[in-house]
């Protein structure tokens, strides 16, 4: 399988701590996306890091991708409640006509 | 960003029936649509890739005879689930790829939950 692994599988924390979520991958990549899911419900895209990029900020999201070693982080910084969720990054691969293939996911709890 | 809507978001039917999804990009194009299908608690798997005015590519393992997709315009593809039987109750998600010069993103749709008795 090309599925991609995350971790950790759950994290739980509390609000206003930090959320690191790990992402690595087996091929050769164009760009690494990350979405949020809440529960039930669709997928939103959050970031999309292209392969010749090595970090991107967006708000509260900080992703970071490593090409050598096939992989990414998630970092939320100063967690809220409502970013609890599952997390999925998804990797665009090279030469597969855009087709996205997910990862594992993270299921995040942030607790008050 | 774009809107990509489902219909129906959910949908409770009796094994042997057939079941029709659809998904629309509301306010792009979209030239390449694809399915997902999601089972609890776990990740997305790509069912097939939906080209308007061609026939769909599916990926290793899916039944095209099965899953009937149907890409007849640019905003809009639909899924059918043949014969459905219990296994095949799952979450199905549409995503919809505007081209945006570099690096491409896929916009999903919300998603229908499929329970089949």
């Amino acid at each position: 399988s090309q599925q991609g692994e995350e971790d950790p599988q759950a994290l739980s924390i509390q609000e206003g701590e930090n959320a690191t979520m790990n992402c690595s991958y087996k091929t050769s990549i164009n760009n690494l996306q990350w979405y949020r899911q809440n529960s039930g419900r669709g997928l939103v895209h959050l970031i999309l890091i292209r392969s010749n990029e090595r970090e991107k900020h967006s708000g509260r999201l900080r992703v970071t991708l490593d090409t050598s070693k096939k992989s990414s982080s998630l970092l939320i910084t100063a967690s809220r409640a409502a970013d609890t969720a599952s997390y999925f990054c998804a990797t665009d691969n090279t030469g597969t006509a855009s087709k996205l293939t997910f990862g594992t996911g993270t299921r995040l709890q942030v607790t008050l | 960003g774009a809107v990509v809507s489902q219909h129906p978001s959910r949908v409770i039917c009796k094994s042997g029936t057939s079941v029709k999804i659809e998904c629309r990009s509301l306010d792009f194009q979209a030239t390449t649509m694809f399915w997902y299908r999601q089972f609890p608690k776990q990740s997305l798997m790509l069912m097939a890739t939906s080209n308007e005015g061609s026939k769909a590519t599916y990926e290793q393992g899916v039944e095209k005879d099965k899953f009937l997709i149907n890409h007849a315009s640019l905003t809009l593809s639909t899924l059918t689930v043949t014969s459905a039987h219990p296994e095949d109750s799952s979450f199905y998600i549409c995503s919809a790829r505007q081209p945006s010069g570099g690096a491409d993103e896929q916009f999903f749709g919300p998603g229908t939950r499929l329970t089949v008795l």
